[in-house]
């Protein structure tokens, strides 16, 4: 149980370009869904906590227009990363956090390049 | 601002010599410590949640212990699989925010 998917893995856009990314809870109903990005060798660094139905909370210093934040459905978050640029190339994790529990699973990632 | 720091930054172990990592905390009222195993290139496994001081948990080789400042995870008898690195977080009391703040990790390596 408690498994969550991204989608893509990988990508790879030109610049200028934007680029969407999609978290999806598969056994479990998600109120709050994360996303984060992780840079090589470094720790996870919270980008925005969205929740059903609501509008995204971002972390400070994160351009909200910049990365989109659609939690549509209690198993469904997007990431768009509009107007892409080479300095967003990143690893990006989202996680969902189990209804009514504390733990937050994550997804496998989305390997983002951007040339 | 909560924080989590994580030591060793990296262990290197033989192959069933047994050892702790470390996880220091300062939040304003936790409500819970996690830890998580991340594979290269891949997202954090969950792995433990502790709630309270004295609190034990355990899983296969692993087992986390919790204490009002800091916790550790004991890795006994470890094998080259569980090369990996170690995340600790921990989520702070109040409202309905449930965002975790992470530590950098510590990256085992276990050689056979």
């Amino acid at each position: 149980g408690a498994v969550v998917s991204q989608h893509p893995s990988r990508v790879i856009c030109k610049s200028g370009t934007s680029v969407k990314i999609e978290c999806r809870s598969l056994d479990f109903q998600a109120t709050t869904m994360f996303w984060y990005r992780q840079f090589p060798k470094q720790s996870l660094m919270l980008m925005a906590t969205s929740n059903e139905g609501s509008k995204a909370t971002y972390e400070q210093g994160v351009e909200k227009d910049k990365f989109l934040i659609n939690h549509a459905s209690l198993t469904l978050s997007t990431l768009t990363v509009t107007s892409a640029h080479p300095e967003d190339s990143s690893f990006y994790i989202c996680s969902a956090r189990v209804q009514d529990s504390l733990e937050q699973y994550f997804g496998p990632g989305t390997r983002l390049t951007v040339t | 601002e909560d924080q989590v720091t994580q030591s060793p930054e990296a262990l290197r172990l033989q192959e069933g010599e047994s050892s702790s990592l470390n996880c220091s905390y300062t939040v304003s009222g936790l409500r819970g410590l996690f830890w998580y195993r991340q594979d290269p290139g891949k997202g954090p496994e969950f792995l433990f949640t502790l709630y309270s001081a004295g609190e034990e948990k355990e899983k296969e080789r692993l087992k986390a212990t919790l204490t009002k400042k800091e916790s550790f995870l004991h890795i006994t008898a470890p094998k080259p699989e569980d090369s990996a690195t170690y995340l600790c977080a921990v989520q702070a009391r109040g409202g309905s925010n449930y965002k975790l703040t992470f530590g950098k990790g510590t990256l085992l390596t276990v050689n056979p």
